[in-house]
């Protein structure tokens, strides 16, 4: 049982370059979330999906894109990477959006690098 | 609005030695309190939790946690550590009346031999 799979592992892109960070879950859960963890930050929400056919922001989505792609797959797209955007990127998912009864599972992790 | 501060950002112990890990929160609503452990290398994945009735909330791994509601705080023990419970801890909260979850900053258990 893979849960919630996170690629590229890693990425290094120069300011400006575009590209999209890709999520795939196997547990049938309805909602998933894109986090971005930095140093002395914590986790910080950058989008939600809620369920199958919406998307939300969340606390940090400026320079970022979302899309569902359909119940498993919730991908993550930098338009135009800028150095701020230098970070570990987390995917999630939870059964319910109800987080009291709901954990969130999350991925390994994405560490991206823009120079 | 709500937020959780994690005073310790690193906890150096030695192995069997006991361990707290403090959190403390800010809310004029009454919480949902979560802990989370981050393994190296790994995604976070859910400890314990503290939704209602007993304060004091058991996780896996021997982990436990009790909630004060007068001091806002929400501190995880460990009579004694492990090895292998190195890792990065995260508490998080979530006031009952909204979709939000906001993480602490994370404090960093270092196990020493």
């Amino acid at each position: 049982n893979a849960g919630v799979t996170q690629t590229p592992k890693f990425q290094v892109l120069k300011t400006g370059q575009s590209m999209t960070l890709q999520c795939a879950q196997d547990m049938n859960h309805n909602s998933m979330y894109w986090y971005r963890q930095d140093p002395g930050m914590g986790l910080r929400l950058i989008y939600y999906s809620a369920s199958e056919g919406t998307t939300d922001k969340g606390e940090v989505p400026n320079g970022y894109n979302v899309s569902r792609l359909n119940k498993r797959e919730f991908s993550l797209r930098l338009e135009s990477a800028a150095p701020s955007q230098t970070s570990v990127y987390f995917c999630a998912s939870s059964e319910r959006f109800d987080r009291t009864n709901s954990p969130l599972h999350f991925g390994n992790g994405t560490r991206l690098t823009v120079t | 609005a709500q937020s959780v501060t994690q005073l310790d950002s690193q906890v150096p112990v030695f192995e069997e030695a006991p361990v707290e890990l403090r959190c403390n929160y800010s809310s004029s609503v009454s919480v949902y309190l979560f802990w989370y452990v981050q393994y190296p290398n790994q995604g976070l994945q859910l400890l314990l939790k503290y939704l209602s009735g007993s304060t004091l909330v058991k996780g896996i791994n021997g982990f436990e946690a009790e909630f004060n509601k007068s001091q806002t705080s929400f501190h995880l023990r460990k009579p004694s550590v492990h090895i292998s419970d190195t890792a990065e801890y995260f508490c998080a909260v979530s006031e009952w009346n909204t979709d939000k979850l906001i993480f602490g900053t994370g404090t960093r258990l270092q196990v020493f031999p």
